[in-house]
């Protein structure tokens, strides 16, 4: 089975600095995994995605994550928090890019 | 705008009712599912259709039940309402199952 664990519900981080959201999967085949974001009232929006191939996946937004087989991690990080950074995001899991598995959430705060 | 549209998008509704949520995917997506995103249980994966036929199952009740009609919208019925069934309840499509999958803005029940 495929689980996803996201460290920390709540991650507050000053305009200007280094954004880092963890996310630790879990699963007996190679996975596909994925970085979603959502706005207040919004939907889910894909940030990044790794299938196959390089492991650091540049995402929108400036974020990017890296797959780090041999620690099962898939940490979301961008360089620079901006202030419309703010929303909640979704670590996922798949077999391919069939039904996502989703982690329970990082709500992202940055203050100016 | 992911192109997935999601009707309607606030519904409030008594217990014991039954409600129709529908989903009409991007153009010329093949693939549609549907997610629940409740405060308790986060996000889970409930039904996938793909071309009409019901691909895979998630956690879904059996008072929930689904359809992907013939021009590829697909309906969400859920039936004997209960409190606990109010939540956020997104669709998604993808042209295929194995391909990226993009999310409506979700239709927000809630069951009084």
């Amino acid at each position: 089975a495929q689980s996803v664990t996201q460290l920390g519900s709540h991650v507050s981080v000053s305009e200007g600095a280094l954004v880092l959201l963890r996310c630790n999967y879990s699963s007996s085949v190679p996975p596909y995994l994925f970085w979603y974001v959502q706005y207040p009232n919004q939907g889910l929006q894909l940030l990044l995605k790794y299938t196959t191939g390089a492991t650091l996946v540049k995402g929108i937004n400036g974020f990017e994550a890296e797959f780090k087989k041999s620690e099962t991690s898939f940490h979301l990080t961008k360089p620079s928090a901006h202030m419309s950074d703010a929303a909640e995001y979704f670590c996922a899991v798949s077999r391919n890019t069939d039904k996502l598995i989703f982690g329970t959430g990082t709500r992202l705060q940055v203050f100016p | 705008d992911s192109g997935v549209t999601q009707t309607p998008k606030h519904l409030i509704t008594a217990t014991g009712q039954r409600v129709t949520l529908r989903c009409s995917p991007r153009s010329g997506d093949l693939s549609v599912y549907w997610y629940q995103q409740s405060l308790d249980q986060g996000l889970q994966f409930l039904i996938q259709y793909y071309n009409g036929e019901e691909r895979a199952k998630g956690n879904i009740l059996e008072r929930f039940s689904a359809q992907q009609f013939p021009d590829l919208h697909s309906e969400l019925n859920l039936s004997s309402l209960e409190l606990g069934d109010s939540a956020l309840y997104f669709c998604a499509s993808s042209y295929t199952p194995n391909t990226e999958a993009f999310f409506g803005q979700g239709t927000r029940l809630t069951v009084v």
